[in-house]
């Protein structure tokens, strides 16, 4: 079945950089693109960036473009997401998500805390 | 970029009420919206799709309506496992998701 699988909790100081990485299984790699939200402690949800495993084509949330790489790699099935310059304000669960066109984000992983601390 | 705002922020019911839950875009996204719930320590679980479809598996007391800018979800009769947080979320333009409603138990 469709599965996404998140890498586990990390904890950095402030001004480094985290990877998360998100393995899919169950379904075709490249027919449904990849999307990343976040959630601060005791807040809600917010979009980050959506990845295309087809040819690896980037959007991201105007607050993120400068801090955010995303890359793939379609032998493993695995989209990763650097986020750089990290403060205590990115300290977050982070979700990968399967998005099936038209409809919404119908597959997430189990989400990765991120914790940002000097 | 285009702002999403749910209301109200939280919500008090009992079981077995009927709720309505709005949602407001601050431009024209035509009906793409989708409408989450969350449980604490869970990531969310789609619901509706293009403000009004039914995700597949998700409870037939759940609906949704609406365009253009203005969108509600309703739960017809509510159950003790739907006291949750539900987001909205436009796909019209990238995804932006509301801030979030609280629906608690009165």
């Amino acid at each position: 079945q469709v599965q996404l699988v998140q890498s586990g909790a990390e904890v950095r100081k402030p001004g480094t950089s985290v990877r998360i990485s998100c393995k899919t299984f169950g379904y075709t790699f490249t027919r449904f693109h990849i999307h990343w939200v976040r959630q601060a402690p005791g807040q809600g949800l917010q979009w980050m960036a959506r990845l295309n495993p087809t040819d690896g084509s980037i959007r991201f949330a105007q607050k993120f473009q400068d801090r955010v790489t995303m890359t793939r790699d379609t032998s493993t099935n695995t989209v990763d997401m650097d986020l750089s310059s990290l403060t205590s304000d990115d300290t977050a669960v982070y979700y990968c998500g399967r998005v099936l066109t038209g409809v919404g984000i119908d597959y997430w992983g189990q989400g990765t805390l991120v914790t940002v601390s000097s | 970029d285009i702002q999403m705002t749910q209301s109200p922020s939280t919500l008090s019911a009992s079981v077995g009420d009927r709720v309505t839950i709005t949602c407001r875009a601050s431009h024209n996204i035509d009906t793409w919206l989708a409408w989450y719930q969350q449980k604490p320590g869970k990531a969310p679980n789609l619901l509706i799709y293009k403000a009004s479809s039914l995700h597949s598996g998700v409870p037939s007391r759940f609906s949704g309506s609406g365009s253009g800018t203005e969108f509600t979800l309703t739960i017809s009769s509510l159950q003790p496992e739907d006291f949750a947080t539900y987001y909205c979320q436009q796909y019209d333009s990238d995804y932006t998701f509301g801030q979030g409603t609280k629906l608690e138990i009165k």
